[in-house]
């Protein structure tokens, strides 16, 4: 079982509806959650952080955090074809005093016009 | 922009070679880490470097190295290359270590190996 589990997808999506990309993680003991954006060719670049259980809101994104259920989730609202792109999922892991990015394979989520 | 620069930006190599990618660190940033990313997966933690010192460290073995400069600047190098090497490498400064995971991403330097 992989740490950080995302369907590769591609999800595709019409431009305007809600686009909903999910996460799932292994190790129970994870507190910090964290969702990057990918273009093609391009590098990731953070867009929501998540701490506690609930929802964070931060314009058209929100990031749902599930700890009893290890999942985590983004949703887009009035999707964009600039939101299309591969969505990463990250949690931190703890190793001994230091930290460890441990990341997804990723969701290619694609808006159609 | 991130400020955050890597050079050089494409290289190809033969097995068993020697290279060393660069990275500058966005102002202020004290630490520095270094992730390898096959096409189609997500990035895969070598290691982090907080004030020159090493302190962090995936599953990579020892042909992996890096160091930090006294300017938070980084190097990875990588020994003895082999095929599988042949990934993206991602250099990312933060302000406060991996803890916050709020990083900041380099173009990355795409290593072919053949």
């Amino acid at each position: 079982q992989k740490e950080v589990e995302q369907n590769s997808g591609p999800l595709s999506v019409p431009e305007g509806a809600i686009a909903s990309l999910n996460c799932t993680y292994s190790d129970r003991v994870s507190q910090s959650f964290f969702w990057y954006r990918q273009y093609s060719g391009k590098s990731p670049e953070l867009i929501m952080s998540i701490y506690s259980n609930g929802d964070k809101e931060d314009g058209r994104f929100t990031a749902q955090l599930n700890k009893a259920s290890q999942y985590v989730s983004l949703l887009i609202r009035d999707s964009q074809p600039s939101d299309s792109a591969t969505y990463l999922c990250a949690v931190i892991r703890a190793v001994d005093s230091n930290y460890q990015l441990i990341w997804g394979a990723g969701t290619k989520l694609i808006i159609k016009p | 922009e991130t400020g955050v620069t890597q050079s050089p930006t494409h290289l190809i190599k033969t097995r068993g070679q020697q290279v060393t990618l660069r990275c500058s660190s966005q102002s202020g940033h004290n630490t520095v880490s270094w992730y390898q990313q096959a096409l189609g997966q997500g990035p895969q933690f070598i290691f982090q470097y907080y004030r020159e010192e090493e302190n962090g460290r995936g599953n990579f073995p020892p042909r992996f190295s890096g160091l930090q400069f006294p300017n938070y600047s980084s190097e990875l190098n990588v020994n003895a290359l082999e095929l599988d090497d042949s990934a993206l490498y991602l250099c990312a400064s933060s302000l406060r270590g991996l803890g916050t995971g709020e990083l900041f991403f380099g173009e990355g330097s795409r290593l072919t190996v053949l």
